[in-house]
């Protein structure tokens, strides 16, 4: 089975610097790698997703992800947080064969102004 | 379109109390899922539909029942409420694409206390 783990549970950033979210994963055949926003009181958004294409994977609102086999990471990224960035996010695996998501338990992130 | 679409918004119940949470997707999209979202448990799938007609068990079941009424609709139940159905429950759907790797679409989500 598959499974996620996102380290730390609340991030705080300030307006302007990076912004840097942890996932590892660990699956024991080719994952595919989600990363999701949901916004207060809102359902959740797809940001991106690796497919088994490039391990750079670019998305919506300036993120972008890199998948790592070597360390079983898939983290996400941003270069300069916006106070729109505000929410909170979540990584999912899914495998060949089986689109059933497993979640990670979720990461709040804090803008400072 | 208006994507995937949940009633009621919110619901209180007594302990005990039965009810059905209905959502509807207008994306022609073949599966469907049915997700609970606790505080620092992230989304845990309790049901999900593949195809019209067919229904399967996700991480958490107990207590909840579900109908694929149509290839639009997808119901949950909960034939008898318990505090620790307490929630936000979220639907989804997919599947239009290559399976594994196609996009969730989820629904604003309903608010559930059981008391």
């Amino acid at each position: 089975a598959q499974s996620v783990t996102q380290l730390g549970s609340h991030v705080s950033v300030s307006e302007g610097a990076l912004v840097l979210l942890r996932c590892n994963y660990s699956s024991s055949v080719p994952p595919y790698l989600f990363w999701y926003v949901q916004y207060p009181n809102q359902g959740l958004q797809l940001l991106l997703k690796y497919t088994s294409a490039a391990t750079l994977v670019k998305g919506i609102n300036g993120f972008e992800a890199e998948f790592k086999k070597s360390e079983t990471s898939f983290h996400l990224t941003k270069p300069s947080a916006h106070m729109s960035d505000a929410a909170e996010y979540f990584c999912a695996v899914s495998v060949f064969g089986n689109e059933k998501l497993t979640f990670g338990t979720g990461t709040r992130l804090t803008i400072i102004p | 379109n208006a994507g995937v679409t949940q009633t009621p918004k919110f619901q209180v119940l007594k302990t005990g109390q039965s009810m059905t949470l209905q959502c509807a997707q207008d994306m022609n999209h073949n599966s469907m899922y049915w997700y609970r979202q606790d505080p620092g448990m992230g989304l845990r799938l309790i049901y999900y539909s593949a195809s019209e007609g067919t229904t399967d068990k996700g991480e958490v079941p107990n207590g909840y029942n579900v109908s694929r009424l149509n290839k639009r609709e997808f119901s949950l139940r909960l034939e008898s409420a318990a505090p620790s159905q307490t929630s936000v429950y979220f639907c989804a759907s997919s599947g239009l694409g290559s399976g594994s790797t196609d996009t969730q679409y989820f629904g604003p989500g309903t608010r559930l206390t059981v008391l």
